[in-house]
């Protein structure tokens, strides 16, 4: 596609049940990053992946939230037994993967809203 | 680990006015990218400028790495320049790729 494109753009949920929220980068892009951003702050990294690889996890709050890439390309942020505090705009990224340039392309985002 | 300052936090402008944003970075960075988060929440790529200057249309921005600082000039603002701008860098240690963000600057252009 034209751009990173993310899905559902909107999701309300309830607390305890689980989410899946995908991520599909822009085609021929290697790495896909994952952030999170509360309202009224800037995004804050959670994971990424080059190929199917997860190189960084250090962002993930904690073992309810995990992140696969299968095939290296479409990427899913699960988060098990949600919480109030989960609400949040879900931010998925793709670049390619050239050495020293690693411009950073931004979807749409997921708006996550826990009750 | 490194800190991204950014200024004005907040600016109010009439349609027509220039203004400067500014990001300070406290380390070495290997990506600097300026980012507009219009009022429906998409994030634009404004500019991917780790050093030197570039120019698109009314913006531009200048990055000086070696006293660690951009900037973002805004000239003949518009409306549609209305939402946050957002300044983010990759710190120049380690091998890491990750985005370190700014707080932002929350941009209202009033007709």
């Amino acid at each position: 596609g034209a751009g990173v494109s993310q899905s559902p753009r909107y999701k309300v949920t309830k607390r305890g049940q689980d989410v899946a929220l995908r991520c599909d980068p822009i085609s021929g892009h290697v790495s896909l990053y994952w952030y999170r951003q509360a309202l009224g702050q800037g995004p804050e990294f959670l994971t990424y992946f080059n190929y199917e690889a997860q190189q960084d996890k250090s962002g993930l709050p904690n073992d309810r939230f995990s992140a696969e890439r299968p095939e290296g390309s479409i990427s899913t942020l699960t988060i098990q037994r949600t919480e109030q505090r989960d609400s949040a705009m879900y931010r998925c990224a793709s670049s390619l993967w050239t050495g020293a340039i690693n411009e950073q392309y931004f979807g749409p985002g997921t708006r996550l809203t826990v009750t | 680990g490194i800190q991204v300052e950014q200024s004005p936090p907040d600016l109010i402008l009439q349609e027509g006015a220039n203004s400067t944003l500014r990001c300070n970075f406290s380390d070495s960075v290997n990506n600097l990218q300026w980012f507009h988060q219009n009022p429906w929440g998409q994030l634009i790529n404004l500019f991917y400028i780790p050093s030197g200057t570039k120019q698109n249309g009314r913006l531009s921005a200048t990055t000086v790495a070696t006293e660690r600082y951009s900037l973002l000039y805004i000239s003949s603002s518009q409306t549609t320049d209305s939402g946050v701008y957002f300044c983010a860098v990759v710190p120049g240690a380690g091998n890491n790729r990750k985005l370190i963000w700014g707080l932002g600057t929350s941009l209202a252009v009033n007709p």
